[in-house]
Protein backbone atom coordinates (compact mmCIF):
# COMPACT_ATOMS: atom_id res chain seq x y z
CA UNK A 1 0.00 0.00 0.00
CA UNK A 2 1.20 3.70 -0.36
CA UNK A 3 2.88 5.49 2.93
CA UNK A 4 4.77 7.77 3.75
CA UNK A 5 8.05 6.96 5.81
CA UNK A 6 11.04 8.27 6.93
CA UNK A 7 14.78 7.80 6.05
CA UNK A 8 15.89 7.82 9.81
CA UNK A 9 14.88 6.73 12.81
CA UNK A 10 17.08 9.15 15.44
CA UNK A 11 19.11 12.13 15.07
CA UNK A 12 21.07 13.53 17.65
CA UNK A 13 22.42 17.43 17.29
CA UNK A 14 24.22 19.71 19.67
CA UNK A 15 22.24 22.45 21.11
CA UNK A 16 22.42 25.63 18.32
CA UNK A 17 23.30 23.29 15.40
CA UNK A 18 20.50 22.94 12.50
CA UNK A 19 18.54 19.96 12.20
CA UNK A 20 17.31 18.69 9.04
CA UNK A 21 14.60 15.68 9.22
CA UNK A 22 13.77 13.93 5.91
CA UNK A 23 10.45 12.14 4.41
CA UNK A 24 10.33 9.90 1.86
CA UNK A 25 6.17 10.17 0.59
CA UNK A 26 5.28 7.69 -2.08
CA UNK A 27 1.52 8.81 -2.73
CA UNK A 28 1.93 11.05 -5.98
CA UNK A 29 -1.78 12.44 -5.80
CA UNK A 30 -1.28 14.05 -1.85
CA UNK A 31 -1.45 17.56 -1.99
CA UNK A 32 -1.15 18.55 1.58
CA UNK A 33 1.71 18.11 4.05
CA UNK A 34 1.89 18.66 7.71
CA UNK A 35 4.88 18.02 9.86
CA UNK A 36 3.87 17.11 13.35
CA UNK A 37 6.06 17.36 16.83
CA UNK A 38 4.87 14.91 19.41
CA UNK A 39 6.55 14.66 23.06
CA UNK A 40 6.14 11.53 25.36
CA UNK A 41 2.33 10.87 26.53
CA UNK A 42 1.00 13.61 24.42
CA UNK A 43 -0.54 14.13 21.29
CA UNK A 44 0.68 15.07 18.00
CA UNK A 45 1.40 19.00 17.48
CA UNK A 46 1.32 20.88 14.31
CA UNK A 47 4.56 22.34 13.16
CA UNK A 48 4.07 23.79 9.54
CA UNK A 49 2.23 22.35 6.85
CA UNK A 50 2.50 23.15 3.03
CA UNK A 51 0.65 22.80 0.02
CA UNK A 52 1.93 20.75 -3.07
CA UNK A 53 1.80 24.04 -5.17
CA UNK A 54 4.65 25.20 -3.23
CA UNK A 55 8.24 23.68 -2.49
CA UNK A 56 9.42 26.07 0.61
CA UNK A 57 7.33 27.51 3.21
CA UNK A 58 9.05 28.84 6.68
CA UNK A 59 7.65 29.29 9.52
CA UNK A 60 9.48 30.41 13.11
CA UNK A 61 12.70 28.35 12.99
CA UNK A 62 11.40 25.62 11.08
CA UNK A 63 11.20 25.32 7.11
CA UNK A 64 9.74 22.77 4.86
CA UNK A 65 10.54 21.86 1.88
CA UNK A 66 8.98 19.89 -0.46
CA UNK A 67 10.51 18.13 -3.57
CA UNK A 68 6.91 16.72 -5.97
CA UNK A 69 10.08 15.33 -8.42
CA UNK A 70 11.53 12.82 -5.89
CA UNK A 71 8.25 12.90 -3.57
CA UNK A 72 10.33 14.11 -0.64
CA UNK A 73 9.80 16.39 1.98
CA UNK A 74 12.03 17.54 4.91
CA UNK A 75 11.79 19.53 8.01
CA UNK A 76 14.61 22.06 8.84
CA UNK A 77 14.76 23.19 12.35
CA UNK A 78 17.16 26.33 13.14
CA UNK A 79 19.43 26.65 15.88
CA UNK A 80 17.75 23.58 17.59
CA UNK A 81 16.78 23.90 21.71
CA UNK A 82 16.78 21.25 23.92
CA UNK A 83 13.01 21.87 23.77
CA UNK A 84 13.11 20.66 20.54
CA UNK A 85 13.81 17.16 21.39
CA UNK A 86 11.07 15.33 20.38
CA UNK A 87 9.72 12.47 17.43
CA UNK A 88 8.97 13.98 14.44
CA UNK A 89 6.01 12.73 11.65
CA UNK A 90 5.70 13.78 8.56
CA UNK A 91 1.77 13.55 7.50
CA UNK A 92 0.13 13.67 4.24
CA UNK A 93 -3.42 13.77 3.15
CA UNK A 94 -3.83 11.78 0.26
CA UNK A 95 -7.68 12.85 -0.38
CA UNK A 96 -9.63 15.19 0.80
CA UNK A 97 -11.93 14.36 3.88
CA UNK A 98 -9.88 11.46 4.63
CA UNK A 99 -7.57 10.80 7.63
CA UNK A 100 -3.91 12.05 7.99
CA UNK A 101 -0.97 8.92 6.58
CA UNK A 102 1.54 9.48 9.46
CA UNK A 103 5.26 8.73 8.52
CA UNK A 104 7.45 6.35 11.21
CA UNK A 105 8.76 9.08 13.07
CA UNK A 106 12.24 10.40 13.84
CA UNK A 107 13.32 10.68 17.48
CA UNK A 108 15.55 14.11 17.72
CA UNK A 109 17.67 14.18 20.59
CA UNK A 110 19.39 17.64 21.54
CA UNK A 111 21.99 17.63 23.40
CA UNK A 112 23.50 20.72 25.56
CA UNK B 1 -8.72 27.60 17.80
CA UNK B 2 -10.78 24.51 18.03
CA UNK B 3 -9.92 22.06 20.31
CA UNK B 4 -10.34 18.85 20.52
CA UNK B 5 -10.74 17.27 24.15
CA UNK B 6 -10.07 13.60 25.06
CA UNK B 7 -10.46 11.98 28.26
CA UNK B 8 -9.28 10.40 30.27
CA UNK B 9 -5.23 11.13 29.50
CA UNK B 10 -4.07 7.45 31.79
CA UNK B 11 -6.50 4.61 32.29
CA UNK B 12 -5.13 1.48 33.87
CA UNK B 13 -8.00 -1.50 33.68
CA UNK B 14 -7.89 -5.12 34.58
CA UNK B 15 -7.73 -7.88 31.83
CA UNK B 16 -11.47 -8.31 30.26
CA UNK B 17 -12.86 -5.63 31.39
CA UNK B 18 -13.53 -2.85 29.27
CA UNK B 19 -12.79 0.66 29.00
CA UNK B 20 -13.81 3.87 27.34
CA UNK B 21 -12.47 6.72 25.96
CA UNK B 22 -13.86 10.19 24.61
CA UNK B 23 -13.18 12.58 22.45
CA UNK B 24 -15.16 15.68 22.42
CA UNK B 25 -14.93 18.93 19.80
CA UNK B 26 -15.10 21.52 21.92
CA UNK B 27 -15.97 24.78 19.95
CA UNK B 28 -16.92 23.77 16.90
CA UNK B 29 -19.30 20.53 15.82
CA UNK B 30 -17.47 17.28 13.81
CA UNK B 31 -19.34 15.03 11.66
CA UNK B 32 -16.02 12.80 11.98
CA UNK B 33 -13.67 11.88 13.65
CA UNK B 34 -10.59 9.56 13.25
CA UNK B 35 -8.97 6.89 15.63
CA UNK B 36 -5.44 6.51 15.59
CA UNK B 37 -3.56 3.92 17.87
CA UNK B 38 0.39 4.20 18.30
CA UNK B 39 2.27 1.59 20.31
CA UNK B 40 5.84 2.68 21.36
CA UNK B 41 8.09 3.95 19.57
CA UNK B 42 5.78 3.22 16.33
CA UNK B 43 4.18 5.65 14.43
CA UNK B 44 0.05 6.56 14.50
CA UNK B 45 -1.79 3.75 12.68
CA UNK B 46 -5.89 4.85 11.88
CA UNK B 47 -7.60 2.64 13.53
CA UNK B 48 -11.38 3.63 12.31
CA UNK B 49 -13.72 6.51 11.10
CA UNK B 50 -16.24 7.40 13.33
CA UNK B 51 -19.04 9.29 11.55
CA UNK B 52 -22.21 10.68 13.40
CA UNK B 53 -25.40 9.38 12.56
CA UNK B 54 -24.06 6.52 10.93
CA UNK B 55 -21.72 3.14 11.17
CA UNK B 56 -17.98 3.64 11.63
CA UNK B 57 -15.74 2.39 9.42
CA UNK B 58 -12.79 0.18 10.55
CA UNK B 59 -9.51 -0.33 8.84
CA UNK B 60 -8.46 -3.81 7.37
CA UNK B 61 -7.26 -5.72 10.71
CA UNK B 62 -9.52 -3.85 13.01
CA UNK B 63 -11.92 -5.38 15.08
CA UNK B 64 -15.29 -3.23 15.32
CA UNK B 65 -16.61 -5.72 17.82
CA UNK B 66 -13.57 -5.17 19.98
CA UNK B 67 -13.12 -1.67 19.47
CA UNK B 68 -16.50 -0.50 19.72
CA UNK B 69 -17.28 3.63 18.68
CA UNK B 70 -19.91 5.59 18.85
CA UNK B 71 -20.61 9.12 17.77
CA UNK B 72 -23.46 10.29 19.47
CA UNK B 73 -23.15 14.26 18.51
CA UNK B 74 -21.92 16.37 16.42
CA UNK B 75 -19.21 17.26 19.14
CA UNK B 76 -18.87 13.70 21.02
CA UNK B 77 -17.20 10.79 19.89
CA UNK B 78 -16.35 7.38 21.94
CA UNK B 79 -14.24 4.51 21.47
CA UNK B 80 -14.59 1.75 24.01
CA UNK B 81 -12.06 -1.11 24.26
CA UNK B 82 -13.87 -4.21 25.38
CA UNK B 83 -12.67 -7.19 26.92
CA UNK B 84 -8.89 -5.60 26.93
CA UNK B 85 -5.99 -7.81 27.22
CA UNK B 86 -2.45 -6.88 27.82
CA UNK B 87 -1.74 -6.20 23.45
CA UNK B 88 -4.45 -3.57 23.58
CA UNK B 89 -2.14 -1.52 25.86
CA UNK B 90 -1.47 1.51 23.91
CA UNK B 91 -1.70 5.06 23.19
CA UNK B 92 -5.18 6.14 21.84
CA UNK B 93 -5.66 9.35 19.83
CA UNK B 94 -8.19 10.82 17.96
CA UNK B 95 -8.39 13.63 15.16
CA UNK B 96 -11.04 15.73 14.07
CA UNK B 97 -10.39 16.42 10.47
CA UNK B 98 -10.07 20.36 9.28
CA UNK B 99 -12.76 22.16 8.72
CA UNK B 100 -11.21 23.42 5.17
CA UNK B 101 -9.63 21.44 2.87
CA UNK B 102 -5.79 20.86 3.22
CA UNK B 103 -5.48 23.02 7.16
CA UNK B 104 -4.05 20.91 9.87
CA UNK B 105 -6.46 18.61 11.82
CA UNK B 106 -7.14 18.57 15.35
CA UNK B 107 -5.62 16.10 17.93
CA UNK B 108 -6.97 15.29 21.49
CA UNK B 109 -4.08 14.56 23.62
CA UNK B 110 -4.08 11.13 23.95
CA UNK B 111 -5.06 8.17 26.00
CA UNK B 112 -2.26 5.74 27.71
CA UNK B 113 -4.37 2.38 28.12
CA UNK B 114 -2.39 0.13 30.42
CA UNK B 115 -4.09 -3.50 30.65
CA UNK B 116 -3.15 -5.22 33.52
Amino acid sequence: GESVGLHLPTLSVQEGDNSIINCAYSNSASDYFIWYKQESGKGPQFIIDIRSNMDKRQGQRVTVLLNKTVKHLSLQIAATQPGDSAVYFCAENGQAGTALIFGKGTTLSVSS
Amino acid sequence: GAVVSQHPSRVICKSGTSVKIECRSLDFQATTMFWYRQFPKQSLMLMATSNEGSKATYEQGVEKDKFLINHASLTLSTLTVTSAHPEDSSFYICSAPPRTMNTEAFFGQGTRLTVV
